[in-house]
């Protein structure tokens, strides 16, 4: 069965640091897309990255780059510089391409927060 | 602006209570979901609409149930209220092909308090 883990539910980083949010994932489909959410206090959920399966090259978004290791079944989030803004709760998801259903899983999620 | 439209933002019910959540989008996607997110749970999938006409059980259907009026709407109705439906509830739609259009398009939430 298909599942995110994020084993960090709170990270501090200063800013103009990078951080990395760690994203592990299990499935036994050979085709599956990863996604990357920010949901700031305000609550809205925003869409940073996605890494499919078959892509050779990890994805990169701007300051948002994704670390995918596919061996190992991660899928990374790296931020470049931090800022003040990008303090908020981030989400892994993942979405399996073979199946007839076609919805992500979420992880439990990690708390960012960038000091000054 | 093209979107997912979710009401109401708030609301405060009675235990045993009934409301219906609505949500509608306009990007002619094939498939919207309901999710409930809690503290430390993430977001758990309520119910789910492949396609217009059909309905699906998610992780956590208990104390509700779901209408996908048209291929614009689905709506989410609480029948008796509890306590644990406090939450902040989710409407999301997407493309049902692979790629980046995957992904959700979220509605804006509905803070729900079960008093």
């Amino acid at each position: 069965a298909q599942k995110i883990t994020q084993t960090q539910p709170g990270m501090f980083v200063q800013e103009k640091e990078a951080v990395t949010l760690d994203c592990t994932y299990d499935t036994s489909d050979q085709s599956y897309g990863l996604f990357w959410y920010k949901q700031p206090s305000s609550g809205e959920m925003i869409f940073l990255i996605y890494q499919g399966s078959y892509d050779e090259q990890n994805a990169t978004e701007g300051r948002y780059s994704l670390n995918f290791q596919k061996a190992r079944k991660s899928a990374n989030l790296v931020i470049s510089a931090s800022q003040l803004g990008d303090s908020a709760m981030y989400f892994c998801a993942m979405r399996e391409y073979g199946g007839a259903t076609n919805k992500l899983i979420f992880g439990t999620g990690t708390l960012l927060a960038v000091q000054p | 602006n093209a979107g997912v439209t979710q009401t109401p933002k708030f609301q405060v019910l009675k235990t045993g209570q009934s409301m219906t959540l609505q949500c509608a989008q306009d990007m002619n996607h094939n498939s919207m979901y309901w999710y409930r997110q809690d503290p430390g749970m993430g977001l758990r999938l309520i119910y789910y609409s492949a396609s217009e006409g059909t309905t699906d059980k998610g992780e956590v259907p208990n104390g509700y149930n779901v209408s996908r009026l048209n291929k614009r709407e689905f709506s989410l109705r609480l029948e008796s209220a509890a306590p644990s439906q406090t939450s902040v509830y989710f409407c999301a739609s997407s493309e049902g092909v692979p790629g980046p259009q995957a992904g959700y398009t979220f509605g804006s939430g509905t803070r729900l308090t079960v008093v």
